[in-house]
């Protein structure tokens, strides 16, 4: 059983390009959410998508922005980047209902030059 | 919103030595309590959570205490093994829609063998 998988690993962005970062959640989870990491930190929520609407948004800018499909993957959406938004980006996914027990990704680690 | 600081930031212990790791927060209305170790290169994996009708739980090796007066919890690694080393995460949530999760900014755990 496949946990939650994201893609791609690694890239690398110029300041003021675009990214698309991408999850699938685990099997029989419907809920997503996105953290983002920066080095030496803890993990900060970004925002939290359920049935394709974004439920909860943590204090992020609107350039990020995010969408869920019919099958509960899920995209993250970066826009004019900026170098502080270099991070290991998470994906997380919990069980249909219940808000427990969220099961992370491996992450994407965006480096912005 | 919800602050959590988790002390100490490394921690050096000799295999077979007990490793204790502490976290406060300050939303009194926080009633879960996970804790996550992440590897290098990989996304936080739980290892235990506690929710805040239970003052103690335990799962072989590993146990999580809270205190929800004083608004504090405690990881606590029993018999260290030079695989436990890693960074642990400690983070707090409520009830609501999203059930966001707050983090500790880590502890770099180091067993010695």
């Amino acid at each position: 059983d496949a946990g939650v998988t994201q893609s791609p690993t690694h890239l690398i962005k110029t300041r003021g390009q675009q990214v698309t970062l991408r999850c699938s959640p685990k099997s029989g989870h419907d809920t997503v959410s996105w953290y983002q990491q920066a080095l030496g930190q803890g993990p900060q929520f970004i925002f939290q998508y359920y049935e394709e609407e974004e439920r909860q948004r943590g204090n992020f800018p609107d350039r990020f922005s995010g969408h869920q499909f019919p099958n509960y993957s899920s995209e993250l959406n970066v826009n004019a980047l900026l170098l502080g938004d270099s991070a290991l980006y998470l994906c997380a996914s919990s069980p249909a209902g219940t808000h427990y027990g969220y099961t992370f990704g491996s992450g994407t680690r965006l480096t912005v030059v | 919103g919800e602050n959590v600081e988790q002390h100490p930031s490394t921690l050096s212990v000799q295999e077979g030595d007990s490793a204790v790791i502490k976290c406060t927060y300050s939303d009194s209305a926080s009633n879960y309590f996970p804790w996550y170790k992440q590897e290098l290169g990989k996304g936080p994996q739980l290892i235990i959570d506690i929710r805040s009708n239970v003052g103690e739980k335990k799962d072989q090796r590993i146990a999580v205490t809270l205190n929800k007066t004083a608004k504090h919890f405690s990881l606590h690694i029993t018999e260290t093994q030079p695989e436990d080393s890693a960074v642990y995460f400690c983070a707090a949530s409520k009830s609501g829609s999203a059930r966001q999760l707050t983090f500790g900014s880590g502890t770099q755990l180091t067993v010695l063998p």
